[in-house]
């Protein structure tokens, strides 16, 4: 196991259409965040999970967005009808269980365009 | 409201200066990490701070953590080329796991 790992790295799609990332985190560790990051800012936190439990959405997340991590091990980040602001990098990240330290390991994210 | 605001933004300096990144809250923190980023790539991890009051050096890079743990900051001394990008601190406010990034802070080093 090399790391956190995206899929896709980049994907450009049409305003209106459905589109689906996928994060295979580091495989002992049972924490995985998803966060939405523009050009020059700091990473917006979107969501996390503890194993196979969501435990919070930021709440500027719209009910668009929606995030699952079935077995714990990989997630998925779904946008539906995507819009031309959705537009950024979308990246994951995991964190061992480790109590007062969270430390995250980031895969490559992945960029969406909106056309 | 963003929890960690750093300063400065930008910076943008030449090869052999000293710089210091700043990052603060008004919420404690259990622990703070300092991240940095290059265009199209996730952050990588440099450092974890714990315990308020703590040093924590990598070679040329020095880390603070504030007596309160609301605070921290990055003094790079003699910088180089290659320590441009983008600098992040990130924290989980205490008592939770939730892992949120600073505002960032863009390092430009020229030659």
């Amino acid at each position: 196991d090399t790391g956190v790992s995206q899929d896709p790295r980049h994907k450009i799609t049409k305003r209106g259409q459905n589109v689906t990332f996928r994060c295979d985190p580091i495989s002992e560790h049972n924490r995985l965040y998803w966060y939405r990051q523009t050009l020059g800012q700091g990473p917006e936190f979107l969501t996390y999970f503890q194993n196979e439990a969501q435990l919070e959405k930021s709440r500027l997340l719209s009910d668009r967005f929606s995030a699952e991590r079935p077995k714990g091990s990989f997630s998925t980040l779904e946008i539906q009808r995507t819009e031309q602001g959705d537009s950024a990098m979308y990246l994951c990240a995991s964190s061992p269980d480790r109590a007062m330290n969270t430390e995250a390991f980031f895969g490559q994210g992945t960029r969406l365009t909106v056309v | 409201t963003q929890l960690l605001e750093q300063s400065p933004q930008f910076l943008s300096i030449q090869e052999g200066e000293n710089l210091t990144v700043y990052c603060n809250s008004s919420s404690v923190f259990s622990s703070l990490q300092w991240y940095r980023q290059e265009p199209g790539e996730g952050p990588v991890l440099l450092v974890t701070v714990v315990t308020g009051g703590e040093v924590k050096k990598l070679k040329r890079l020095t880390f603070q953590f504030g007596d309160a743990r609301k605070d921290s900051s990055l003094h790079i001394t003699a910088a180089q080329p290659g320590d441009t990008g983008l600098y992040l601190c990130a924290g989980a406010p205490y008592n939770t796991d939730k892992l949120i990034f600073g505002t960032g802070t863009r390092l430009q080093v020229f030659p």
